[in-house]
């Protein structure tokens, strides 16, 4: 059983959709990344939190320590944010690697 | 500021050959993470350095892999004696001492034939 799960697997929305994906983790962590990965390419960092919410342009991340949970949100999606949405936790008792959630595959139609 | 690279993106071997991957931390980083996708799978740690000493190598196979990351230089990830299973993306990210950012390389695509 993966230590982070993300929902959902698969998400499809049309063009300036408000999107939200979920990720949930076990125990203690020190950060929480949102990373973004497009076919074939490279691992782009969104986010790191460790708490509250931080935005970057039309994406919002937040953070629930209490409830082990996190969400990425795209605000007026566009086909350009096409791509594997990945989170990843930096687990307190794993020192500093990084575990992953198997990645949402969001797909935006015009 | 150069981000992390990686070399080559592509490699193609032969099975019972050794593949060499290559990456370069961001400048000021002394943290280096070799993570694997394989096809259809989420990534996974492999191993952890700092200059001249692994930090944490519990997600290496025990044979045939290994990492480095002299001194001087990049950091190298060696598979030795390849076989079709280790075709994967296999990413390098670094982290400041401080551990505030992560960054990853755009990753190497191994295939073995």
């Amino acid at each position: 059983k993966n230590e982070v799960e993300q929902s959902p697997q698969n998400l499809t929305a049309q063009e300036g959709e408000f999107i939200t994906i979920n990720c949930s983790y076990s125990v203690g962590i020190s950060a929480l990344h949102w990373l973004q990965q497009h076919p074939g390419g490279g691992i782009v960092s969104l986010f790191m939190l460790s708490s509250g919410k931080k935005k970057h342009g039309r994406l919002i991340a937040t953070i629930n320590i209490q409830e082990k949970h996190s969400s990425l949100h795209i605000t007026a999606s566009h086909p350009r944010d096409s791509a594997v949405y990945i989170c990843a936790v930096r687990y307190s008792a794993s020192g500093s690697r990084l575990t992953f959630g198997e990645g949402t595959q969001l797909t935006v139609n015009p | 500021n150069a981000g992390v690279m990686q070399n080559p993106r592509h490699l193609v071997r032969r099975r019972g050959q050794e593949a060499r991957l290559r990456c370069s931390p961001m400048k000021g980083h002394s943290h280096v993470y070799w993570y694997r996708q394989l096809p259809e799978e989420g990534l996974k740690f492999m191993v952890y350095l700092q200059k001249e000493n692994i930090i944490d190598e519990s997600g290496m196979p025990k044979e045939r892999f290994s990492a480095e990351f002299p001194k001087e230089g990049p950091s190298i990830l060696r598979i030795q004696q390849v076989v079709r299973g280790d075709s994967a993306a296999y990413f390098c990210a670094s982290s400041p001492p401080t551990f505030t950012e992560a960054f990853f390389g755009q990753g190497t695509r191994l295939t073995v034939v």
